[in-house]
Formats: structure tokens, sequence, C-alpha cells
């Protein structure tokens, strides 16, 4: 139940295009779903995040779409650029108890050909 | 803003080995996170402090795994004996008190030979 689902492993497409990449869970008690950019040699960077009681989420060419009863989240990225080639992870939040724990997806290469 | 910080960067240790890493959350982050990332995987949380407790260690394998936040602001992540299967990116991530995001540091690539 504290799986995070991602699809699909490896993205490719043409510079100028849509890149979409989706995410299921299970459990309901999650309560905040961010998405992470990584490059190669580099942490985690926090792109864009989203709460449950909102729909979509839009932060210049990056785009959360949530569907709550779907248990389903995605991550649009408009006008895709060669520099956004890199791995994207979503993520799930829960409390429990006094901590706040993430649960990561197995992530989406990107690659935007020029 | 200073990001969170680590150390070093690489490490190359034979199995058996010990072997520690060290982190500097960003300033006035009372919530420490360590995280293993195998290659081709998401990050797997491995401990969380707040302040100077663990408030969740539930997936840190504690028979080599060992971590300690002495003063609530820096924290090492040992692990001895090392195994082959540690092989990894040791991340560091930071949280503020009634925030939810978390910020990562560069990470440690681990390599047991």
């Amino acid at each position: 139940q504290q799986q995070v689902k991602q699809s699909p492993q490896s993205l490719i497409v043409q510079k100028g295009g849509i890149s979409i990449i989706n995410c299921a869970y299970e459990n309901t008690a999650f309560d905040y779903f961010p998405w992470y950019q990584q490059f190669p040699g580099k942490g985690p960077a926090l792109l864009i995040a989203i709460r449950p009681d909102v729909s979509e989420k839009k932060e210049g060419r990056f785009t959360i779409s949530f569907n709550k009863s779907a248990k389903q989240f995605s991550l649009h990225i408009m006008d895709s650029q060669p520099g956004d080639s890199a791995t994207y992870f979503c993520a799930a939040s829960i409390r429990s108890g006094s901590a706040r724990q993430l649960t990561f997806g197995s992530g989406t290469q990107l690659t935007v050909l020029p | 803003e200073a990001g969170v910080a680590q150390s070093p960067r690489y490490k190359i240790i034979e199995k058996r080995q010990s072997v520690a890493f060290w982190c500097n959350p960003i300033s006035g982050h009372a919530t420490l996170y360590w995280y293993q990332q195998i290659l081709g995987q998401g990050p797997k949380l491995l401990i969380q402090f707040q302040n100077n407790g663990v408030v969740d260690d539930s997936q840190l394998p504690k028979d080599r795994f060992s971590a300690e936040r002495l003063k609530g602001v820096d924290s090492t992540l040992k692990i001895q004996p090392a195994k082959l299967e540690d092989s990894a990116v040791y991340l560091c991530a930071s949280r503020t008190m009634g925030r939810y995001e978390q910020y990562f540091g560069p990470g440690t690539r681990l390599t047991v030979t």
C-alpha cells in the first residue's frame, strides 16, 4: 500500500513536444505529491508539487494533473527542451506519528531530441 | 541560502570495510533524512531524524548501518561492514518544520568491490 507506480520507464520526445509521465498510488492517506528532477551525478531537485484537494497545478512549462478518485497523477512538460533531459521521479508523502515520509516511484528517464 | 552539503562525493571501498558519510542540512531545518538510491531506482528512505532524535529507522539495516545526529545539525551515516549490495548513492535531505518540501544534497556515490 506504500507503493507508487510510475510509467513509462523511459521516454523520448522531440524538442517542442509534450512529455507525459504517469504515477499511481494505493494509500489514500498520502497527502502531498511532489515531482523531482534528477540529472546524472546530482541529487533530486524538487520541481513541482500538489496537494490532493487540487486537480491541477501549473508552474511555467510544468503541470501536474491529479485525479483523486482514480488515485493517479501525472506530470506534463510542455514545449520540451533538450535541457529537460533527466530522470523524473514522482513521490507521495504521508505522515506517520511524528514522522513524515516520502515514497518514490521508480523513475522515468526522459530524453528530448534536438 | 546554502543547500544540503554532503561529503565525500565518491568513495570506493572493499567489502567488509567500514565507511562513513557526512551531511550538513539547510540551516534551520529540524528534520533530516538519509536515503539509499540504487542505480536505476528511486531513493529509498533509511532513517529520519527530528532535531537529534530518531523518528523512523524501520528501514535501516541495523546489523550494519548506523546513523547519528548528535547536536541536531550535522549527521553521519556509517556502514560496517560493507557488502557488495551496499553500492549505491547515499542521499541526505532536510525539511523545515511545518513544511512538506524535502531538499536533497548531491549524494555520496559508494562503490563496494
